[in-house]
This record gives structure tokens, C-alpha cells and sequence, in this order.
């Protein structure tokens, strides 16, 4: 059964860069979408952004000047930078594996099947 | 259009049958993944594709789609489906995004 482990640093000071990893255990690195999605306090889900096994990335682009997704195929993980950070930024960051299928012909397909458990970022001064 | 449209808030009685709606224009290319996610939990997909359910999901859950709008149903609401729901899907302009609905409260009653 595939997992995600996540770690990183919880607090932060604005105007610094936030930097989490993602590892995957327990199934194929390739194949699939990794993916950054954030939650703000009380607040809903934001797809910040993807890559895939073989470095292409997909950046939302409300934030895409500030991030960079990377992967470490030899060790299965993959990571995220958020740069300049603001208290805006401030949220439950996780991680998960994304299908796509594109459809030909009919509807495609998207879904994040397996999640991290979360990592809480702070930015304060 | 890259956005989802949810519903901020549905309830339910126990035991009845509920829809939950997300609009938007990529699903007339997508078919909508739906997440539940309780208080301090990580989302859980419950469903993906045309009907799909992960493992271990009731089979009280099914999803729909008709043009712009899907649906996700719980048959026989239990105490243990409260929690918030997302949906999400690709965004269909084509730069490869995903987009997320708001998100809906559902009060089981």
C-alpha cells in the first residue's frame, strides 16, 4: 500500500522560503502526478501545484512565481519551494499522488488518490 | 473557466438521501474526483471517474455528471458522512491545472 511521508519546517518568518519534502513508500514512483495542495485555516483546498517522474511541473498560476516543485526519482520523492513567504501563506500543506487521463473521446479523469498526512506552516514574525 | 462552484453548506436527516453539486465549465471535459475531509484530517477520495469508489468506501456514495454540474449522492446518510466535501477536476482551458471546488459542510441531522 502506497504511503506519503512528509516533513518540514513549521515556522517561518516572512520573506522566507518554505521548503517541504514528500517521500513515497511502498509503490511505483512513476506513472503518476505528485502534487502540493494547501488548506489556510478554516478555509478550503488550494492545488498549488505538480511533477511527474520525469520533472515536468504544472504551477498554479496564482503562485507560480514563487514555486518550484523538484523530484529525487533515486530516493522516490519529490519537494516544494515557496519563496517570499507572507502570513497569506500560512496553512496545512500537503502532498499527494494525482491521476490524469485526458479522455479521448469522452471524459478524462483526474483524482489525488493518496494523501500525506499534512504539515502545518506558520509564517509570523 | 478554471473554477468550481460548491454549495457553502447542505444537511441532511439521518438515514435520508442527499446531493451534493459542483458547477463549472471543465466539467464538460472531466469528471469530477470528490474528497470528504473531517476535522484535522487529511481529504479522502471517495469518488473518481465516471462512478468509481476507492476500497474501502460505502457503497452509499456514487457520483454523477450531466454537463457542467456533478454530483456526488450519499444513499442513507450516516452520522459519519458529516464532514466538509471538495470536488475537483482539471482545469479545461489546457495548461494542465487542477482546480478545486469551495468545498460543502454537510450536517448529518
Amino acid at each position: 500500500q502506497v504511503q506519503l511521508q512528509q516533513w518540514g519546517a513549521g515556522l517561518l518568518k516572512p520573506s522566507e522560503t518554505l521548503s517541504l519534502t514528500c517521500a513515497v513508500y511502498g509503490g511505483s514512483f512513476s506513472g503518476y502526478y505528485w502534487s502540493w495542495i494547501r488548506q489556510p485555516p478554516g478555509k478550503g483546498l488550494e492545488w498549488i501545484g505538480e511533477i511527474n517522474h520525469s520533472g515536468s511541473t504544472n504551477y498554479n498560476p496564482s503562485l507560480k512565481s514563487r514555486v518550484t516543485i523538484s523530484v529525487d526519482t533515486s530516493k522516490n520523492q519529490f519537494s516544494l519551494k515557496l519563496s517570499s513567504v507572507t502570513a497569506a501563506d500560512t496553512a496545512v500543506y500537503y502532498c499527494a499522488r494525482g491521476n490524469v487521463d485526458y479522455g479521448s473521446g469522452s471524459l478524462g479523469y483526474y483524482y489525488m488518490d493518496v494523501w500525506g498526512k499534512g504539515t502545518t506552516v506558520t509564517v509570523s514574525s | 473557466s478554471s473554477e468550481l462552484t460548491q454549495d457553502p453548506a447542505v444537511s441532511v436527516a439521518l438515514g435520508q438521501t442527499v446531493r451534493i453539486t459542483c458547477q463549472g465549465d471543465s466539467l464538460r471535459s472531466y469528471y469530477a474526483s470528490w474528497y470528504q475531509q473531517k476535522p484535522g484530517q487529511a481529504p479522502v477520495l471517495v469518488i473518481y471517474g465516471k462512478n468509481n469508489r476507492p476500497s474501502g468506501i460505502p457503497d452509499r456514495f456514487s457520483g454523477s455528471s450531466s454537463g457542467n454540474t456533478a454530483s456526488l449522492t450519499i444513499t442513507g446518510a450516516q452520522a459519519e458522512d458529516e464532514a466538509d466535501y471538495y470536488c475537483n477536476s482539471r482545469d479545461s482551458s489546457g495548461n494542465h491545472l487542477g482546480v478545486f471546488g469551495g468545498g460543502t459542510k454537510l450536517t448529518v441531522l
